[in-house]
């Protein structure tokens, strides 16, 4: 089992739709959990760290769930400008971060 | 700009040759981190640093890849004899040394061989 594993999509949203994605983990000892964005040829940029009791951050939503060791990404009202590829991103804190593969989300007109 | 800047930005080698890639940390992090990506994959960690002291090596680095943070500030990636699975882009990143915190890329540095 891989470490991170998300769906890799695309996942093709119309404007405005909410969109949810959702990322497992395979290590339990894992303790800082992160979303990147990661734009077409361009390095990843943090987008939100990811907390217990979940937090927010605009139309952004993230949830951590400890027990079934899963991560989730809610955004709401999606603009063509959340066109992009979401990494799910967990550090054990003995080491650098462990990336997924990421998913590619295409927002439409 | 005070973020973490890596040189060069693109580099076309030929097969054999030898490469170099710098990086330059933000300037109060600690750790500096190497990670490889390719088409459709997330991020691969290489080797990170604390200071000058080089913590930890993936089995990615073959022994083709070497690395150094000499004064605990820049850092080079080395690739000797490179091979075209080496092509790929080469993510420097750094953090400070608290713990869970996130770390900031550079904008990276394309590898080509041909």
């Amino acid at each position: 089992r891989k470490e991170v594993e998300q769906d890799p999509g695309p996942f093709n949203v119309p404007e405005g739709a909410t969109v949810a994605f959702n990322c497992t983990y395979s290590n339990s000892a894992s303790q800082s959990f992160f979303w990147y964005r990661q734009d077409c040829r361009k390095e990843p940029k943090l987008l939100m760290s990811v907390y217990s009791s979940g937090n927010e951050d605009g139309r952004f939503t993230a949830q951590l769930n400890r027990a079934s060791q899963y991560i989730s990404l809610l955004i709401r009202d999606s603009k063509l400008s959340d066109s992009a590829t979401y990494l799910c991103v967990v550090n054990r804190d003995t080491d650098g971060l462990t990336f997924g593969k990421g998913t590619h989300l295409i927002i439409q007109p | 700009d005070t973020g973490v800047s890596q040189d060069p930005r693109h580099k076309i080698t030929k097969r054999g040759q030898n490469v170099t890639f710098r990086c330059d940390p933000i300037s109060e992090h600690n750790r500096l981190y190497w990670y490889r990506q390719t088409l459709g994959q997330g991020p691969e960690f290489l080797t990170y640093f604390q200071n000058e002291a080089q913590l930890e090596k993936s089995r990615l680095l073959s022994d083709r890849f070497s690395a150094e943070r000499p004064k605990g500030s820049f850092s080079t990636l080395e690739i000797q004899r490179t091979e075209q699975g080496d092509s790929a882009m080469y993510l420097c990143a750094s953090s400070p040394i608290v713990s869970g915190n996130t770390i900031y890329f550079g904008e990276g540095s394309w590898l080509t061989v041909v």
